[in-house]
């Protein structure tokens, strides 16, 4: 089946830092990739959707210039958190969606915590 | 706004009996309906799904019924086992196609007891 990897799995920063999580499906081609936060007891928010080759479009309230995302490849996105800070800290995880297929296969996630 | 809503934020359940986990919406334009189970700091893993054009999906110890009228659906998981222990997310779009985003409730963490 369809698997999508994502690191780190869990990443401790300092504040002011930047962290970069990496997604990609290792045996199907991304046509988008969707990025999404979760804090605890909570749902899974999503944040962005990327598609190959173009700009992400975000969802309302997310800061494009805090989190960079780059969907250079059919097979790998990434996220970057620019200037963390503690509020950062959170669950990331990504999805992807097949090219001329419909179906989402979720990354294991990335444990951000920003101290 | 909560466009999908899973109002019961746990359930206890005996092992060998039904869980039924219910869900609920608000968007009418929602048209495919997934659920999700997903383990601590893991990613969702996919479990069932329905399109509005159907009633009933049924997939081993997992069905999902959906009521387009009332917008809600359930998963019944029959017989529950322990592994089944998890929290499970409802989510639901508005089409289908790569582009498509989901929409999530909250999610409903189920335990199933020995």
């Amino acid at each position: 089946g369809a698997v999508v990897s994502q690191h780190p799995s869990w990443v401790i920063c300092k504040s002011g830092t930047s962290v970069k999580i990496e997604c990609r499906s290792l045996d199907f081609q991304a046509t988008t990739m969707f990025w999404y936060r979760q804090f605890p007891k909570q749902s899974l928010m999503l944040m962005a959707t990327s598609n190959e080759g173009s700009k992400a479009t975000y969802e309302q309230g997310v800061e494009k210039d805090k989190f960079l995302i780059n969907h250079a490849s059919l097979t790998l996105s990434t996220l970057t958190v620019t200037s963390a800070h503690p509020e950062d800290s959170s669950f990331y995880i990504c999805s992807a969606s097949a090219v001329g297929g419909y179906g989402y296969t979720f990354g294991s996630g990335t444990r951000l915590t920003v101290v | 706004d909560q466009q999908v809503k899973q109002n019961s934020p746990s359930l206890s359940v005996q092992e060998g009996r039904i869980s039924i986990l219910n869900c609920d919406y608000t968007n009418s334009m929602f048209d495919y309906f997934l659920w999700y189970k997903k383990y601590p700091a893991e990613g969702p893993t996919f479990l069932i799904s329905i399109s509005s054009i159907k009633d009933k999906n049924e997939d081993g110890r997992f069905t999902v019924f959906l009521n387009k009228s009332a917008k809600h659906l359930s998963l019944h998981i029959v017989p529950s086992q322990p592994g089944d222990s998890a929290v499970y997310f409802c989510a639901a779009t508005t089409n289908t196609g790569a582009n498509s985003k989901l929409t999530f409730g909250k999610g409903i963490t189920l335990s199933v007891r020995p």
